[in-house]
């Protein structure tokens, strides 16, 4: 099974500033890799799939880097609605796995 | 607008049964795979069962394997958990979610809460 592991556990940050998360593979999952974004009391939200694309209707200021073991979520100016829990998740191998999460609140 | 819809979580004692159900709307259902993914309080994500298209193919988790079944009814647009001998650690919220064609999850349910207690 392919651990994911996810730094920072949080991120304090104040409203326009850059929040760069990383997620990083125990074997390589090539480009296989997603970033999810869940608000308190709601479902996930598909943020960015294959490491880099955008899905549909998300902001210009996510945007997602990288390849093989190490993965990187950049918010590039955070939004007030972008505080938020993040998690990222591999489909190369099954089964599916997830990381711990990084949450991302206000500081 | 794509809306799934969990219903049946509850509180059970350890060692009982529940079954889940999901209603899909906004989408050809029959289209899609389906899987059940779980959150327990405090916790990560967890890949729970998956089930093709058609219905076909079934996958579970290793925690799972044999005390649930995934399955779906097209016709009703509805998919299903059937979960049996249950612990304490099967205590998550559950969330069904449309495995898009990009190979990730694309649409999810708010989830439905299994308590698992005596």
């Amino acid at each position: 099974e392919i651990v994911l592991t996810q730094s920072p556990a949080t991120l304090s940050l104040s409203p326009g500033e850059r929040a760069t998360l990383s997620c990083r593979a125990s074997q390589s999952v090539s480009s296989y890799l997603a970033w999810y974004q869940q608000k308190p009391g709601q479902a996930p939200r598909l943020l960015i799939y294959d490491a880099s694309n955008r899905a549909t209707g998300i902001p210009a200021r996510f945007s997602g880097s990288g390849s093989g073991t190490d993965f990187t979520l950049t918010i590039s100016s955070l939004e007030p609605e972008d505080f938020a829990v993040y998690y990222c998740q591999q489909r190369s191998n099954w089964p599916l796995t997830f990381g711990p999460g990084t949450k991302v609140d206000i500081e | 607008e794509v809306q799934l819809v969990e219903s049946g979580g509850g509180l059970v004692q350890p060692g009982g049964s529940l079954r889940l159900s999901c209603a899909a709307s906004g989408f050809t259902f029959s289209s899609y795979a389906m899987h059940w993914v779980r959150q327990a309080p405090g916790k990560e994500l967890e890949y729970v069962s998956a089930i093709s298209s058609n219905g076909d193919s079934t996958y579970y988790a290793n925690s799972v394997k044999g005390r649930f079944t995934i399955s779906r009814d097209n016709s009703k647009n509805t998919l299903y958990l059937q979960m049996g001998s249950l612990r304490a650690e099967d205590m998550a919220v559950y969330h069904c979610a449309r495995w898009g064609s990009g190979g990730y999850y694309d649409y999810w349910g708010q989830g439905t809460l299994v308590t698992v207690s005596s």
